[in-house]
């Protein structure tokens, strides 16, 4: 089974829709991140949790919201999705003795039509 | 402002010949690179990382030599095979940020039988 997981893999929504991204992880990592791809562009951090109680914005947060729900699980909310959040997402965990080594879960392609 | 740059997007290799990819950076207080590798469908998974502090880390076919002078770090892949072919992105991270990460935009390599 896969260390990192993310649902779903695949989803189209409408403008103005909320919908939900989850991670969970299985990994014993306190550690959790979102990040977003677009075309031809790096991945951007959304943000990052480093333990239950912990949540901090990274570069793009604006139109997001997340929830650390417990050590293995980290949602990313848009509430009010639009088109130019047509992206792939991925979450991601690292240990406290290598934060900078992060493992990725698969990715959820999400259109926002 | 792109602080990490991948100015390549593809790169083309025979099997059995070297792989070198390339990234530059912006910001003088990086103080950890790595390289992930990321094939279609799946999350991006580390493949090497290098200290500020060193110029070469070597891990089997994958060596990555950082240029401290030059704000330049390169990836060699040798021998390249064909299942090293997939997008490679350079990361970074900002001394005293723990975990946080800032990734180039990708270079897709192909090997070719």
């Amino acid at each position: 089974d896969a260390d990192v997981t993310q649902t779903p893999r695949n989803r189209i929504t409408k403008t103005g829709k909320r919908i939900m991204l989850e991670c969970s992880q299985t990994k014993g990592h306190d550690r959790m991140y979102w990040y977003r791809q677009d075309p031809g562009l790096g991945l951007q951090l959304i943000y990052y949790s480093f333990d239950v109680k912990d949540i901090n914005k990274g570069e793009i947060s604006d139109g997001y919201s997340v929830s650390r729900q417990a050590q293995a699980k980290f949602s990313l909310s848009l509430e009010s999705a639009i088109p130019n959040q047509t992206a792939l997402y991925f979450c991601a965990t690292s240990p406290g003795a290598q934060p900078h080594t992060q493992y990725f879960g698969p990715g959820t392609r999400l259109t926002v039509l | 402002d792109q602080q990490v740059k991948q100015n390549s997007p593809s790169l083309s290799v025979q099997e059995g010949r070297i792989s070198i990819l390339n990234c530059d950076y912006t910001n003088s207080m990086f103080d950890y690179f790595l390289w992930y590798k990321k094939y279609p469908a799946e999350g991006p998974t580390f493949l090497i990382s290098i200290s500020s502090i060193k110029d070469k880390n070597e891990d089997g076919r994958f060596t990555v030599f950082l240029n401290k002078s030059a704000k330049h770090l390169s990836l060699h892949i040798v021998p390249s095979q064909p299942g090293d072919s997939a997008v490679y992105f350079c990361a970074a991270r900002y001394t005293g940020t723990a975990s946080k990460l800032t990734f180039g935009t990708g270079t897709r390599l192909q090997v070719t039988l």
